[in-house]
């Protein structure tokens, strides 16, 4: 099975720090995502990488940054953080779009606040 | 804008009786279609694909995919209080950018 696993279910951090999210996946996957699900927005991508090194962005990067040194982990980084990046963050991975492999799996998700 | 449709519910129906769900999509180059399901508070979990047009059956539920009509419907057989959980439609869109385009998602409340 794929285990895809984020480093915090549960995350409270200040205004203004800066806030690293980490996510690891143990199938070998090329493409990985960051996610934010908000009550009536539904998902909404954040960056995906499709390689190490590589990455895109997605519908709302602003204020986001992203890091990928390992095939299998995929950082998000909130470089100041502020209260309306409070949010449910999920981070996903797949097999590859060229193998075929769209199926995305999820990680349980970090809950993030910022008071 | 490519989109993926869905009702947002709640559907309701009551235990053991087939709960329909449906989805509409706008880009026509969709190859692949995805249901997750994602209880409250938790990450969505894959429940079904599917490529091809027809039915695809597991289970208790069954996938159908029309492209001509561009819709995706998910049927789950004798639903179970279980089954309650908000039910989301993707399909990965054209030009193979390995990236998904998911709907809003529909609650189902199954009632005892």
């Amino acid at each position: 099975d794929v285990k895809v696993t984020q480093s915090s279910r549960y995350l409270v951090k200040r205004t203004g720090e800066k806030v690293f999210l980490e996510c690891v996946q143990d199938m070998d996957h090329e493409n990985m995502f960051w996610y934010r699900q908000d009550p009536g927005l539904g998902l909404r991508l954040i960056y995906f990488s499709y390689d190490v090194k590589m990455k895109e962005k997605g519908d709302i990067p602003e204020g986001y940054s992203v890091s990928r040194e390992k095939k299998e982990r995929f950082s998000l980084i909130l470089e100041s953080a502020s209260t309306n990046q409070t949010s449910m963050y999920l981070c996903a991975s797949s097999l590859s779009a060229a193998g075929g492999g769209d199926e995305q799996f999820f990680g349980p998700g970090t809950r993030l606040t910022v008071l | 804008q490519k989109e993926v449709e869905q009702n947002s519910g709640p559907l309701s129906v009551p235990e053991g009786a087939i709960a329909s769900l449906n989805c509409t999509y706008s880009d026509r180059g969709s190859q692949s279609f995805f249901w997750y399901r994602q209880y409250s508070g938790k990450s969505p979990e894959l429940i079904m694909f599917i490529y091809s047009n027809g039915d695809k059956e597991d289970g208790r539920f069954t996938a159908q995919l029309n492209k001509a009509s561009q819709y995706v419907s998910l049927l789950i057989r004798d639903s179970q209080p279980s089954d309650s959980a908000t039910y989301l439609c993707a399909g990965n869109g054209s030009g193979n950018t390995g990236k998904l385009i998911f709907g809003q998602g529909t609650t189902l409340q199954v009632k005892p």
